[in-house]
């Protein structure tokens, strides 16, 4: 059966470290994949979008690398603030469906 | 430029009434989605519309769950009769076309049944 896989457990890191947030998925074949951030109480935005023939995207401080041998995506924030306190989702093409399914997301927590 | 729109924002009602939501999109998409969020999971699609068509409706309860989308713009989502585990928050998003590019998602209406 298809599977999207984020963090279990929520991540909690020093303010100016570097998150690191993990999606694995299984069964699927994305033609891309994105990353959005949820702040309580309102609903994802988009934050990155990467395609299959790319191997990592940048955006300021954000990176996230895609890799379709091992199935997982990785998202890093770099220079993390408490501002970057959130949960975040990533969400698969489903080429199959024509639709993204999204995975259940990993709360992140920056500490000051 | 205006985003998703969403309303009501919250929602108390008993088990076995009926509850409606409404959702206008951002002006010129064409994909409308509507999604259920369950307290610590992923957004889960309900229904997806294509202007006023209906694209992909397979995890909508049909028994119990109906949507439309009036002339291709506002979108209302409908619970009659809601269960206990309908309490969630539901996001309708919208996105420019083909519906597998990135989503622009409305707050959301929380919905707590009793």
């Amino acid at each position: 059966s298809q599977k999207i896989e984020q963090n279990s457990e929520a991540l909690n890191i020093q303010e100016g470290k570097t998150a690191t947030l993990t999606c694995n998925y299984t069964n699927y074949s994305p033609a891309y994949l994105q990353w959005y951030r949820q702040d309580p109480g309102r609903g994802p935005v988009f934050l990155l979008l990467i395609r299959e023939n790319e191997k990592e995207k940048r955006k300021e401080r954000l990176k996230v690398t895609f890799d379709t041998t091992l199935k997982q995506s990785l998202f890093h924030i770099t220079a993390s603030q408490p501002a970057d306190s959130a949960t975040y989702l990533c969400a698969l093409d489903d080429t199959n469906a024509g639709k993204s399914t999204f995975g259940d997301g990993t709360t992140l927590t920056v500490k000051p | 430029e205006a985003g998703v729109a969403q309303s009501p924002r919250y929602k108390i009602i008993e088990k076995r009434q009926s509850v409606a939501f409404w959702c206008n999109p951002i002006s010129g998409h064409a994909t409308l989605y509507w999604y259920q969020q369950i307290l610590g999971q992923g957004p889960k699609l309900l229904i997806q519309f294509q202007n006023n068509g209906v694209v992909d409706d397979s995890q909508l309860p049909k028994d119990r769950f109906s949507a439309e989308r009036l002339k291709g713009v506002d979108s209302t989502l409908k619970i009659q009769p809601a269960k206990l585990e309908d309490s969630a928050v539901y996001l309708c998003a919208s996105s420019f076309s083909t519906g597998r590019e990135t989503q622009y998602f409305g707050p959301g209406t929380r919905l707590l049944v009793l």
